[in-house]
């Protein structure tokens, strides 16, 4: 009965690599999102989605692919993975606005 | 730019002791200002903060906000060894569904 669950908890992968990461919220909220903690611990926003469409996409590289197939779900692609992608990424829901945000537990993704 | 500061960086204190975390913003149309703590895995949620110098308290943490200094802080009295962790402060950009975070206070309790 986790709210927001985030699969999987560690990722470690060669550069090069493709990979995905899958999110789930039990909460019946709106909008999703994924947020990047690198290694000093700053949460960045990488995108948001409300209701399956996309509102915020700020400046990732066009490698990351996040897909909401309904607004309980929202995954994220990274294609030709690279050292500087290793970090924590954290999926996110809100409902209302401000938004206060509910975290899934991260995914460590560590790339060698 | 927007952007939010979080002051200081790190901090390591006794047990028992009380700290003061700050949390300054610069954001354009300013609505709210939000608190984080962030143990091993995800942040969880502590206050939301609208109103300038009104007190929201929580147990042994408490938060307040200064719209005319742009600044918030965040208190805990009688720290204890379970306190230690990330705290996180965080604002809404206006006519976004997005915060944008401090870099966050580490703080250590020894005990």
């Amino acid at each position: 009965d986790t709210a927001v669950s985030q699969t999987p908890k560690y990722l470690v992968t060669q550069m090069g690599n493709d990979k995905s990461i899958k999110c789930e919220q039990n909460l019946g909220h709106d909008t999703m999102y994924w947020y990047k903690q690198d290694s000093k611990k700053f949460l960045k926003i990488m995108f948001s989605y409300n209701n399956k469409e996309l509102i915020i996409n700020e400046t990732v590289p066009n490698r990351f692919s996040p897909k909401s197939p309904d607004k309980a779900h929202l995954n994220l692609h990274i294609n030709s993975l690279e050292l500087g992608d290793s970090a924590v990424y954290f999926c996110a829901s809100s409902q209302g606005s401000p938004p206060s945000l509910h975290f899934g537990n991260g995914t460590r993704l560590t790339v060698t | 730019e927007d952007k939010v500061v979080q002051s200081p960086l790190s901090l390591v204190v006794h047990e028992g002791d009380t700290v003061t975390l700050n949390c300054s913003y610069e954001v354009t149309n300013f609505r709210s200002l939000l608190w984080y703590k962030q143990e091993k895995k995800a942040p969880t949620f502590l206050f939301m903060l609208t109103s300038s110098g009104i007190e929201k308290k929580s147990g042994r943490l408490s938060s307040i906000l200064d719209k005319k200094e742009l600044s918030s802080i965040l208190n805990i009295t009688a720290t204890q060894t379970g306190d230690s962790a990330i705290y996180l402060c965080a604002a809404p950009l206006q006519g976004a569904q997005k915060l944008v975070f401090g870099q966050g206070t580490r703080l250590t309790i020894n005990p």
